[in-house]
């Protein structure tokens, strides 16, 4: 019953190889993020889609193409990818947009690209 | 620019010492502030947020528009509260966008 699922949890990988991250939530939001906290911690927005729209787009290259099929899940694919890519990528969840509700986050994903 | 400033990384406390995690912010407008903690091996989640003007597990944060800070305090420190804590920002009210500080690890010790 685990609210947000992200698949897989680590990922390692070569440079220059393209690969996915799975996300689904069911807790019935409708909004749905990706965050790249990056290895000082800093945690920083990619995307936001609001029932399956894209809302947010933080200048993230486009080698990071999210894809959302129903507004339960939101996957991330990344082509190409580069050693700068390597970083914990988290999904979350809300019901109401970040500025008045709360979000919910997935475990987060270690990408490492070797 | 709209920013999130912690200037600590890394705050320890032995158990009993009040604890007061510093974040200052950037942002011209009335701003909807909020602290995120993660335990280890838990998920990232709301402590708490300046609008209810709550207290969670001890902890208060009070939103100080002239001195642009929203500090997390806690009287008593548990050991239990050793944790990464998030200062975030959500520059408009309805908005999808949410601006972490680079987090303070609190570390309390027995």
């Amino acid at each position: 019953d685990t609210a947000v699922s992200q698949t897989p949890k680590y990922l390692v990988t070569q440079m220059g190889n393209d690969k996915s991250i799975k996300c689904e939530q069911n807790l019935g939001h409708d909004t749905m993020y990706w965050y790249k906290q990056d290895s000082k911690k800093f945690l920083k927005i990619m995307f936001s889609y609001n029932n399956k729209e894209l809302i947010i787009n933080e200048t993230v290259p486009n080698r990071f193409s999210p894809k959302s099929p129903d507004k339960a899940h939101l996957n991330l694919h990344i082509n190409s990818l580069e050693l700068g890519d390597s970083a914990v990528y988290f999904c979350a969840s809300s019901l109401a947009g970040a500025g008045t509700g709360e979000l919910f986050f997935g475990e987060g994903s270690r990408l490492t690209v070797l | 620019a709209q920013r999130v400033t912690q200037p600590e990384k890394l705050l320890s406390v032995f158990k009993g010492a009040p604890v007061e995690l510093k974040c200052n912010y950037s942002y011209s407008g009335s701003p909807e502030l909020f602290w995120y903690v993660q335990y280890s091996r838990q998920r990232l989640q709301l402590l708490l947020r300046h609008i209810s003007r709550e207290s969670i597990k001890g902890f208060t944060a009070d939103l100080n528009k002239g001195e642009t800070s929203f500090h997390l305090k806690k009287p008593f420190a548990q050991e239990e509260d050793s944790a990464m804590y998030y200062c975030a920002l959500a520059p408009l009210r309805n908005t999808d966008k949410l601006i972490f500080g680079t987090g303070t690890r609190l570390q309390v010790f027995p």
